[in-house]
């Protein structure tokens, strides 16, 4: 079935620091990528939404500049932390949506998330 | 804007009890439901979903309804698992989002044999 997967699953780093986060969608052209984040104990929060070869759309009150979103080709989608400081710290992640090249069939797929820790 | 509340966890359960996590939402319109299961190290999984009022949607023993009288989509299974382990959210999809979903705040259940 359609598998997205998302790289790191754990990543630590130093203050000031960027960090890329890749997910990539297999068995499945991902036309469009959500990213969202989730702060403990509460609800994912989408930050924004991209479509294959087109910038990202981002929700109100999430820096673009601060989360860079790539979406350049049909099995990936990338999201870079710039700079990185510790209040970013939390639990990142990607759902993909597309076809799937057997089936056909529409497909709305999660990834398994990435934590991210800045020091 | 739309919103979900989901039943506070964690919830902790000895196999074969009765399961009842709470989700309420608000929106406009008729929103389309889910609930999704996020197991260990995985990704969030579609468990099972209802489009309209009163359509119960169910699968692997879970069930939920939707009920536009109490804006609430409960979801319930009459013997749960250690299997069942896994952490619950309950979404919505509105009719003018997309493929945006809304979701809740995610409930832990932990089951013990």
């Amino acid at each position: 079935g359609a598998v997205v997967s998302q790289h790191p699953s754990w990543v630590i780093c130093k203050s000031g620091t960027s960090v890329k986060i890749e997910c990539r969608s297999l068995d499945f052209q991902a036309t469009t990528m959500f990213w969202y984040r989730q702060f403990p104990k509460q609800s994912l929060m989408l930050m924004a939404t991209s479509n294959e070869g087109s910038k990202a759309t981002y929700e109100q009150g999430v820096e673009k500049d601060k989360f860079l979103i790539n979406h350049a080709s049909l099995t990936l989608s990338t999201l870079t932390v710039t700079s990185a400081h510790p209040e970013d710290s939390s639990f990142y992640i990607c759902s993909a949506r597309g076809q799937g090249l057997v089936s056909g069939a529409n497909v709305l797929t999660f990834g398994a998330g990435s934590r991210l820790t800045v020091l | 804007g739309n919103s979900v509340t989901q039943m506070e966890g964690p919830v902790t359960l000895s196999e074969e009890a009765f399961l009842t996590i709470n989700c309420t939402y608000t929106a406009t319109g008729y929103p389309s439901l889910f609930w999704y299961v996020q197991y260990p190290g995985e990704g969030l999984q579609l468990l099972l979903k209802a489009t309209k009022a009163d359509d119960k949607g169910s699968n692997k023993g879970f069930e939920a309804t939707y009920r536009k009288e109490t804006t609430s989509f409960h979801l319930e299974k009459g013997s749960v698992q250690v299997s069942d382990s896994a952490v619950y959210f309950c979404a919505l999809r509105s009719e003018t989002s997309g493929s945006r979903l809304t979701f809740g705040e995610g409930t832990q259940l932990t089951v013990n044999p």
